[in-house]
């Protein structure tokens, strides 16, 4: 069974400047996540969906950050103008369902994309 | 907020001994708890899941939960030098998905 898919691996921009990201989750799985990794900490949920629509956004800097996942399947992670402090890796995870507080919804990391904004 | 706290490390373990990780949270609303193991430059992967009090085995990994005193652990028994990562503690639980994880534990498997 192949992966979590994404890509890029690696970009470096100026700030100020716009990227994207793109995640192509496990087959099948409904329930997408982004979250982002600062060197030295552990991963930050920054969206959730569950087939196109959003579940959680709560945590996702809507005035730079946006996401959308048009068609169910693959997402993109857009950051526009980027800053400094936006240095991380984007992970992207996939689970088959939804989990319940009891059971289900275990998540699989794709590889990232570790961005570097100068 | 939701809060995970790890002891960030080093955790220094002899090759052969048991790994002691452990992990704490604020959320009397969480239910489910996550290991993930992240190598340097790479993505975390899942190590186990617990969702009872009690221990949970799964090969060399134990985990144990004790949602009373808001305490999560994982045990690494006969460490391997393979063994050497770090590793986060994840929390899910009161009506949401997403994880919330620590910053991660840094164990070094002595060979």
């Amino acid at each position: 069974e192949a992966g979590v898919a994404q890509s890029p691996r690696y970009k470096i921009i100026e700030k100020r400047q716009s990227v994207a990201f793109w995640c192509n989750p496990i087959s099948g799985h409904a329930t997408l996540y982004w979250y982002q990794q600062i060197l030295g900490q552990g991963p930050k949920l920054l969206i959730q969906f569950q087939n196109n629509g959003v579940v959680d956004d709560s945590q996702l800097p809507k005035d730079r950050f946006s996401a959308e996942r048009l068609k169910g399947v693959d997402s993109t992670l857009k950051i526009q103008p980027a800053k400094l402090e936006d240095s991380a890796v984007y992970l992207c995870a996939s689970s088959l369902v939804r989990g319940t507080d009891w059971s289900g919804g275990e998540q699989f990391f794709g590889p990232g994309t570790r961005l570097t904004v100068l | 907020q939701k809060e995970v706290e790890q002891n960030s490390g080093p955790l220094s373990v002899p090759e052969g001994a048991i790994a002691s990780l452990n992990c704490t949270y604020s959320d009397r609303g969480s239910q489910s708890f996550f290991w993930y193991r992240q190598y340097s430059g790479k993505s975390p992967e899942l190590i186990m899941f617990i969702y009872s009090n009690g221990d949970k085995e799964d090969g060399r990994f134990t985990a144990q939960l004790n949602k009373a005193s808001q305490y999560v652990s994982l045990l690494i028994r006969d460490s391997q030098p393979s063994d050497s990562a770090t590793y986060l503690c994840a929390v899910r639980g009161g009506g949401a998905d997403g994880l919330t994880f620590g910053k991660g534990t840094h164990l070094i498997i002595q060979p």
